[in-house]
């Protein structure tokens, strides 16, 4: 089965602390994988994809397929930072491809 | 900027009527979907159109809900007759193509309120 499982709900941290948002997905094939974010009273939107290795707003996150994982990394969090943040794994059927979303997790920073 | 317009923001409907959404998507994008966003929940995909063809409904509840997308541009999204359960935000998102890496652009959704 295709399934994307984010375990925390919430995450809370000090500005300037590092974070760690947890992704496991479970997929058949080569998987592509993806990071959208959600900032309050904005619509959702791609904040990274697997496949461009890039860093976004210092977020990096890197696809481990031994561990079948795709954990969003910051190393120092910023306050602009408090956001719903949600994995999400390409699914190819049929010759297209949906987006399977985890649940999603709350990250809060404080001052 | 132009994004995907959808409309209505928010709505309340009594159990067993029925209900329309709306979605404009972004110009030239060929892709049109569907998400349910259950409170506590990620988006749920319910229908995808390429161009004015369904693609992909197996999580579309097709008792009650339909789709269409006539023209391959606007879309709407029907429910009748609604259920308790189908209190969620409903999200209208499009896309360019259908390739693995395609970036999906989302609308503000609408949150639909049964009662």
């Amino acid at each position: 089965a295709q399934r994307v499982t984010q375990p925390e709900k919430l995450l809370s941290v000090f500005k300037g602390a590092p974070v760690e948002l947890k992704c496991n997905y479970s997929y058949s094939g080569s998987p592509e994988l993806f990071w959208y974010v959600q900032y309050s009273r904005q619509r959702l939107q791609l904040l990274l994809r697997h496949i461009s290795r890039e860093s976004i707003k210092g977020f990096t996150a890197d696809l481990n397929k031994g561990e079948t994982s795709f954990h969003l990394k910051k190393p120092f969090a910023q306050e602009e930072d408090s956001a719903m943040y949600y994995c999400a794994l390409s699914s190819s059927s049929g010759g297209y491809n949906k987006l399977i979303f985890g649940a999603g997790t709350r990250l809060a920073v404080h001052p | 900027e132009a994004g995907v317009a959808q409309s209505p923001r928010y709505k309340i409907i009594e159990k067993r009527q029925s209900v329309a959404f709306w979605c404009n998507p972004i110009s030239g994008h060929a892709t049109l979907y569907w998400y349910q966003q259950i409170l506590g929940q990620g988006p749920k995909l319910l229908i995808q159109f390429q161009n004015n063809g369904v693609v992909d409904d197996s999580q579309l509840p097709k008792d009650r809900f339909s789709a269409e997308r006539l023209k391959g541009v606007d879309s709407t999204l029907k429910i009748q007759p609604a259920k308790l359960e189908d209190s969620a935000v409903y999200l209208c998102a499009s896309s360019f193509g259908t390739g693995v890496n395609t970036e999906a652009f989302f609308g503000q959704g609408t949150r639909l309120t049964v009662v």
